[in-house]
């Protein structure tokens, strides 16, 4: 069963350019959380979603920031318009429906540099 | 809103001592879960050891355990007989679930562990 996977592992960006990261949940995984590290700082929760719905985005910014987890397809984490500020390391995990478990499994993340 | 304070930015042990990392949390909330979380150098976020806060038990996992203290408010992690793959950022977290399913992780700002030879 293979993990959570995330890509690409690094992108690099243009001030002002659009950047996509992606995210795979484990199998038979259907919530979906983002969260961002800046260097030197500890993960930050962004936003989480399961098929189709956003369930809590109070960690995004207001601004630039969008994420979606289609019926079909991977998880989407986009910045439009990207700052030397958005770069980071963003780090996708994924739990199951079944809550007894209660824990959320992490991929090895995507570091975003922006020129 | 619930916040995480990790105290020890650094700290340092030798091989096969004992080492305790400390955490405090602040919520208003009665059910929750507390995690202790270890990214390597390769940044991989990997779960160490988990916590039901309506469990008096403190949990253990082979080297690893937790000293919960529920009306403190604190969650220490204790690294028994230290390897030096233990070597590793450490993050205490706080979740509340959000409509009794998923929830979100809150993190502490992390301690740096160096295990020394």
């Amino acid at each position: 069963n293979a993990g959570v996977m995330q890509n690409p592992r690094h992108l690099v960006r243009r001030r002002g350019q659009e950047a996509r990261l992606r995210c795979s949940p484990m199998k038979g995984h259907s919530h979906v959380y983002w969260y961002r590290q800046l260097p030197e700082e500890g993960l930050k929760f962004m936003v989480y979603l399961q098929k189709e719905n956003i369930i809590d985005e109070s960690g995004m910014p207001k601004e630039r920031f969008s994420a979606e987890f289609p019926k079909e397809g991977p998880s989407i984490l986009r910045i439009q318009q990207v700052v030397r500020g958005d770069s980071a390391a963003y780090f996708c995990a994924s739990s199951p429906r079944d809550w007894d478990y209660n824990e959320q499994f992490f991929g090895p993340g995507t570091r975003l540099t922006v020129l | 809103a619930q916040t995480v304070t990790q105290s020890q930015p650094e700290m340092s042990v030798q091989e096969a001592e004992t080492v305790t990392l400390s955490c405090t949390y602040d919520t208003s909330e009665s059910n929750y879960y507390l995690f202790w979380y270890k990214q390597p150098p390769s940044r991989q976020m990997i779960l160490v050891i988990r916590q039901e806060a309506y469990k008096q038990q403190n949990a253990t996992e082979n080297r690893f355990s937790v000293n919960f203290q529920k009306a403190a408010k604190s969650f220490s992690l204790k690294i028994s007989d230290s390897q030096l793959g233990d070597t590793a950022m450490y993050f205490c977290a706080f979740m509340k679930l959000i409509y009794n399913q998923g929830g979100k992780l809150i993190f502490g700002q992390g301690t740096e562990l160096s295990v020394k030879p």
